[in-house]
């Protein structure tokens, strides 16, 4: 079956440019994550989705970060104004959720981000 | 970002032998898990632990959440080269119930055949 997929999955910006990025969760997961990952070191978390909505932003690590997720479904996570410090992997995960967002979360390969 | 202390950082070792490997936390977690990563995937999840005390295998992996829930470690014996990888711990749940997962720093295992 088909597993949580990411796009692109490497992209090289210029400083200042905007950039998005693409989670499609496996089908029927409601809830919905993302994380950073700089290199070398553990996964850092982003954001945190059931559903639509995200009752848990608290990760996003400044007002230049979004991310919203539609249909219950694809997200897209925006970084605007890129710096070099944005330089990472940013990972998916998605789980079957519940109220307390629980379930073993899955997770996809990646968007490989490169900030010069 | 808050993470957890894992240790050791790295591990070179020879095929065959067994592998300690151990996190801590300063908070509470409800649950620990284990995930291994490869070069160029995402994490994949190993063993999950839902009970202070519980110790769990899964084939050649052994791990145990601690009893007052700031720990857990994970046991791998004898070893095999497709071992090789980086092993994270994760705690989840304690003081947030979005299930949102919190990173130890990894162990980068190598196995010399």
């Amino acid at each position: 079956g088909a597993g949580v997929s990411q796009s692109p999955s490497n992209k090289v910006t210029e400083k200042g440019k905007d950039v998005e990025l693409r989670c499609d969760p496996i089908s029927g997961h409601t809830a919905l994550y993302w994380y950073r990952q700089r290199l070398g070191q553990g996964l850092e978390f982003l954001i945190y989705f059931q559903g639509n909505s995200a009752p848990d932003k608290s990760g996003l690590p400044s007002d230049r970060f979004s991310a919203e997720r539609t249909g219950e479904s694809v997200s897209t996570l925006t970084i605007q104004r890129t710096q070099q410090e944005d330089s990472a992997v940013y990972l998916c995960a998605s789980s079957l959720g519940g109220l307390a967002g629980g379930g073993t979360q899955y997770f996809g390969p990646g968007t490989r981000l490169l900030v010069l | 970002g808050q993470q957890l202390n894992q240790s050791p950082q790295s591990m070179f070792i020879q095929e065959g032998e067994d592998v300690s490997m151990n996190c801590t936390s300063s908070s509470i977690f409800n649950t620990w898990l284990w995930y291994k990563q490869d070069p160029g995937e995402g994490p994949v999840l190993l063993i999950a632990l839902y009970k202070a005390g519980e110790l769990t295998s899964n084939g050649r992996l052994t791990a145990q959440f601690g009893i007052t829930r700031k720990d857990s470690f994970l046991n791998i014996s004898a070893s095999i080269p497709s071992d090789v990888g980086i092993y994270f711990c994760a705690g989840q749940g304690g003081s947030s119930n979005t299930g949102k997962l919190i990173f130890g720093q990894g162990t980068t295992l190598q196995v010399k055949p």
